[in-house]
């Protein structure tokens, strides 16, 4: 069974930075292209970044190019966002989902971890 | 950046009765078309992709077309689960983009 777990989302404040990892199981994590999607509260579904599985390539919404770092570790199965100069409207629950298919949409995703920017 | 406008915004159906859903591009995205389910609190689902292939355990009652340049997603009898918020995606280009939403809740 597919399996996707965010960490570290919280509260911080405008300015600071944060790691979001997602702790993926149940497939072969180095072969899929895996994404982040956010969702600020009451609102839709934003793409915010996708990395690579063969090919290894990063890809960025213009919304958060610049500020946000997307990587993975696939010794221990793992997807990483950093998150720099946080801003209020980066306010969301961010959800890490796998890639299926070529070209690929998100076949599975994980329950979210919610990022709160506020002074 | 391809633009995703779903119609309508609100749904209200009765249960048992037929839902269907309207979604566009701006641009041509051929068949590479999802849709997902959203419930409160919860993450999204995919039910559909290939704009008509039902993913894995989804069941029949959900069906998706492509007619000119737009696609549906029929519920053919809504249940009470079905009672959620649908969301369109075009996996064409980057970047992905999703519609704003249908809330399809209970008349």
């Amino acid at each position: 069974e597919v399996q996707l777990l965010e960490s570290g989302g919280g509260l911080v404040q405008p300015g600071e930075s944060l790691r979001l990892s997602c702790a993926a199981s149940g497939f072969t994590f180095n072969i899929y292209a895996m994404s982040w999607v956010r969702q600020a509260p009451g609102k839709g579904l934003e793409w915010v970044s996708v990395f690579g599985g063969v090919d290894g390539r990063a890809i960025y919404a213009d919304s958060v190019k610049g500020r946000f770092t997307i990587s993975r570790d696939n010794s221990i199965n793992t997807l990483y966002l950093q998150i720099n100069s946080l801003r209020a409207e980066d306010t969301a629950v961010y959800y890490c989902a796998r890639g299926a298919g070529s070209p690929h949409y998100f076949d599975s995703w994980g329950q979210g971890t919610l990022v709160t920017v506020s002074s | 950046e391809i633009v995703m406008t779903q119609s309508p915004a609100t749904l209200s159906v009765s249960p048992g009765e037929r839902a269907t859903l309207f979604c566009r591009a701006s641009q041509s995205v051929s068949s590479n078309l999802a849709w997902y389910q959203q419930k409160p609190g919860q993450a999204p689902r995919l039910l559909i992709y290939g704009a008509s292939t039902r993913a894995t355990g989804i069941p029949a009652r959900f069906s998706g077309s492509l007619s000119g340049t737009e696609f549906t997603l029929t519920i053919s009898s809504l249940q009470s689960e079905d009672f959620a918020v649908y969301y369109c995606q075009q996996y064409n280009n980057w970047p992905r983009t999703f519609g704003q939403g249908t809330k399809v809740e209970v008349k």
